[in-house]
């Protein structure tokens, strides 16, 4: 059974372009969440969803930043007119069921904007 | 404001010596208390899930307590292969996999 599957592992943008970051998963689950981990900080929740459907998005930037996961393929984290401070490690985790004991995570992307 | 707060920052032990971690929390609201294990590069790899006080998990070298406003981690006779960051993240309301996290402790065991 894979676990989470991210990709890219690692993705280098210059300012100003887009970021697409993809997340599969663990199969049967339904539930998604990304984090983010900048430099020297803790992961910090960006947005939960369900297939087609943004739960919790409280952690998300208001502006440049959108998720979406749609009812076939992954789950997509998408960061327009990328700014260096966008640099960090960005994580997705799913579980079954919202109330499930835990969450399960993927290895990362690391967005680096040069 | 919710808040999780690991410590140490980072501890240095020499395989064998024993030594515990903290997780102290200020949220509302609880719904379990999570232990995570991080390697550098790596995804954060579930350990413990704790929902009470008073309730205790064991795993190998490691284990978890939880009371109404800390958790633990004692770690005994650690080896080299513990080096890791540990990461404490808490659950509130009704959504568990919303996670609230410390900054976690790094963790060197040396031979």
């Amino acid at each position: 059974n894979a676990g989470v599957m991210q990709n890219p592992r690692h993705l280098v943008r210059r300012r100003g372009q887009e970021a697409r970051l993809r997340c599969s998963p663990m199969k049967g689950h339904s539930h998604v969440y990304w984090y983010r981990q900048l430099p020297e900080e803790g992961l910090k929740f960006m947005v939960y969803l369900q297939k087609e459907n943004i739960i919790d998005e409280s952690g998300m930037p208001k502006e440049r930043f959108s998720a979406e996961f749609p009812k076939e393929g992954p789950s997509i984290l998408r960061i327009q007119q990328v700014v260096r401070g966008d640099s960090a490690a960005y994580f997705c985790a799913s579980s079954l069921r919202t109330d499930d004991t835990e969450a399960f995570f993927g290895q990362g992307t690391r967005l680096t904007v040069v | 404001e919710d808040q999780v707060t690991q410590s140490p920052e980072a501890l240095r032990l020499q395989e064998g010596e024993s030594s515990s971690l903290n997780c102290s929390y200020t949220v509302s609201g609880l719904r379990g208390l999570f232990w995570y294990r991080q390697d550098p590069g790596k995804g954060p790899e579930f350990l413990f899930t704790l929902y009470s006080a008073g309730e205790e998990k064991e795993k190998e070298r490691l284990k978890a307590t939880l009371t109404k406003k800390e958790s633990f981690l004692h770690i005994t006779a650690p080896k080299p292969e513990d080096s890791a960051t540990y990461l404490c993240a808490v659950g509130r309301g009704s959504t568990l996999g919303r996670l609230y996290f410390g900054r976690g402790t790094q963790l060197t065991v040396w031979p």
